[in-house]
Parts: structure tokens; sequence; C-alpha cells
């Protein structure tokens, strides 16, 4: 069970540039999302997901974009890379949404826009 | 004002001492509260969470929610070499399915 796998660990792109970071679960969750960790501010929602299919926005949403194709992905699509994008991404999914049976997290995406 | 408030630390205490550890918000939606723990360069784990006003143990673990008063602690009894770690607490209104609020984590170091 590897429950939260996240690729790349790290990364340097360049500005204007485009990736897509990869998230897969294997624990058959319904809840998917992705958070960024800056120093000083904390962890702050960029989208969520609630099942396959469905997506939405969370507080820092602007400049990536995600799909849910199927349970076990979300990816997240960085559409044209800026330095303020630098930062630590993390995945988290969840049971479902509502009933909380606590959020697993990956270990992280570091990623640095020079 | 921030939603959620955590005093980043650090916070450094010695081998066996007991740790408390506190947010405070400003949302009453707030009804899920958790304790993460954040080892360098890693992703958060949970540690703990509940959902009422209250205590919650977990072996040398509480955690503390007072409704009434917006302010959640967690508490370390016996604390170790191996606590040493970011902690952040995480709110989550009744609804779920916009995410965690977190506090930006507090830098707990246990001196041996």
């Amino acid at each position: 069970n590897a429950g939260v796998t996240q690729t790349p660990k790290f990364q340097v792109l360049k500005t204007g540039q485009s990736m897509t970071l990869q998230c897969a679960q294997d624990m058959n969750h319904e809840y998917m999302s992705w958070y960024r960790q800056d120093p000083g501010m904390g962890l702050r929602l960029i989208h969520y997901s609630v099942g396959a299919g469905i997506t939405d926005q969370g507080e820092v949403p602007n400049g990536y974009n995600v799909s849910r194709s199927t349970t076990e992905d979300f990816p997240l699509r960085l559409l044209s890379a800026a330095p303020s994008q630098t930062s630590v991404y993390f995945c988290a999914s969840s049971k479902e949404y509502g009933f909380n049976y606590g959020y697993t997290f990956g270990s992280g995406t570091r990623l640095t826009v020079v | 004002q921030k939603e959620v408030e955590q005093d980043p630390g650090p916070l450094s205490v010695p081998e066996g001492a007991i740790v408390s550890l506190n947010c405070t918000y400003s949302n009453s939606a707030f009804q899920y509260f958790m304790w993460y723990r954040q080892y360098s360069r890693k992703g958060p784990e949970l540690l703990m969470y509940t959902y009422s006003s209250g205590n919650k143990e977990d072996g040398r673990f509480t955690a503390q929610v007072d409704k009434s008063s917006k302010y959640i602690s967690l508490f370390i009894r016996d604390s170790q070499p191996s606590d040493s770690a970011t902690y952040l607490c995480a709110l989550q209104s009744g609804g779920g399915a916009d995410g965690l609020t977190f506090g930006k984590g507090t830098h707990l170091i246990i001196q041996p």
C-alpha cells in the first residue's frame, strides 16, 4: 500500500514553462486536493476534487489547472510558470469529504521557478 | 485577521517535559479540528482529530478543543527528541469539501 505518491520530488523550471505535477493514490479515496506550502504562509488549498470528473477551486487557484479522469490520479498543471509559484506542493487525499477520516499527504514536490 | 493563528516558535524544551501547542481561530463554522506533525522535508501526517469540545487522548498526545473560546491545544507528555518537528493545526468546516485551513505551524525542538 503506497498511499499518496507524488512525482517528481524536485523540479526547476524557467519562467514561462509549463509542467504537470503528478499525484496518485491507491486507497480508493474519493477526495483529493492540492496544497502549496510557503514559508510564513502555511499550507494553502489550490484545487480539490470530490470524485472522478469533479473539480473545484480552492484558496489560490490562479495559474493552475487540474483534472480528475480517474479515482486514483489528480494531476496539477502549471500553465506558464512564474517565480511566485516557487513552493513545495503537497497532494492530499481522504476517504470522503464531509466525513472526516483525516487527510493522507504525499511527500511533496519542491518546485523552483527561475 | 487570519482565520487561524498559531505561534510559529521555535519552541525548545528539554526531553521529558510536557509540551503545549495552541491555535486560535475566528470562524465559528469550523467543526473538525486536527493536528498534523511534519518532519523536515516530509509531508504532514495526521496525529489526532476531533469534532467536539473536550479532550481526546492517544498515548502521549492529548488534543483539547474549546469551541466557546475558539481555542485548540495539543499536549505532548514525556516529550522525546523524536517529537522534534513542526506541528500544524488544521480546521475544517462542516461541509468539508473546501479543504482544511491550516495554522502556520509551530516548530518544536526537544533537547536530549
